[in-house]
């Protein structure tokens, strides 16, 4: 079973903090991705990584950065939260190709509120 | 780029079918997804087509394909409680960037 782990499920920050969020899995994927999910605009990708150490751009990745050092571990850094990132954040997994194609796997999500 | 598109809300009394729809713009789309997000968890892969079939059956699932109209759908038969979540179409295209609807929450009456 793949597992895709994040490591807080609740998280409350004050405006202007550092953030860091954790995602952790167990497949031995190559691609890893971050993705925020909000009322009405559904998910948006922030970030990917198709390797170690590699990264690209999303769809809003202002405000964001990423580092993949250890193929399982893709973290997420808020430099300096908003307001406008009180959001779910979402980490996802998927080898590439295979029987299902790119099918990614879902962590539980993240809650993050910044006050 | 790619956008797919699905409404954002559906209601439907306990027992009917829901029928949830989805369409998209890239034709050369090979896979095409639906997702189930429960109420406080993550995505999970609920089926999957590839893009030379037309239709897919999984138990009360059925998934139809039109890659003519680009069109795509869930059937869900004798809907029951537990399926109200938020059902996410999703399209690979030819990056290998899987892109995602917006959710259709389906919304289960009495």
């Amino acid at each position: 079973d793949v597992k895709v782990t994040q490591s807080s499920r609740y998280l409350v920050k004050r405006t202007g903090e550092k953030v860091f969020l954790e995602c952790v899995q167990d497949m031995d994927h190559e691609n890893m991705f971050w993705y925020r999910q909000d009322p009405g605009l559904g998910l948006r990708l922030i970030y990917f990584s198709y390797d170690v150490k590699m990264k690209e751009k999303g769809d809003i990745p202002e405000g964001y950065s990423v580092s993949r050092e250890k193929k399982e571990r893709f973290s997420l850094i808020l430099e300096s939260a908003s307001t406008n990132q009180t959001s779910m954040y979402l980490c996802a997994s998927s080898s590439s190709g295979g029987d299902v194609g790119y099918e990614q796997y879902f962590g539980p999500g993240t809650r993050l509120t910044v006050t | 780029g790619e956008d797919v598109e699905q409404s954002l809300f559906l209601s439907v009394r306990e027992g009917d079918s829901s029928v949830i729809n989805c369409t998209y713009t890239d034709s050369s789309s090979t896979y095409l997804y639906w997702y189930k997000q429960e109420p406080g968890a993550g995505l999970q892969l609920l089926t999957y087509i590839f893009s030379n079939m037309d239709m897919k059956q999984d138990q009360r699932l059925t998934v139809l394909l039109n890659k003519k109209d680009k069109h795509l759908s869930l059937r869900i038969a004798d809907t029951q409680t537990g399926d109200s979540a938020i059902y996410f179409c999703a399209a690979a295209n030819r990056d290998d960037k899987i892109i995602f609807g917006k959710g259709t929450r389906l919304h289960i009456l009495p």
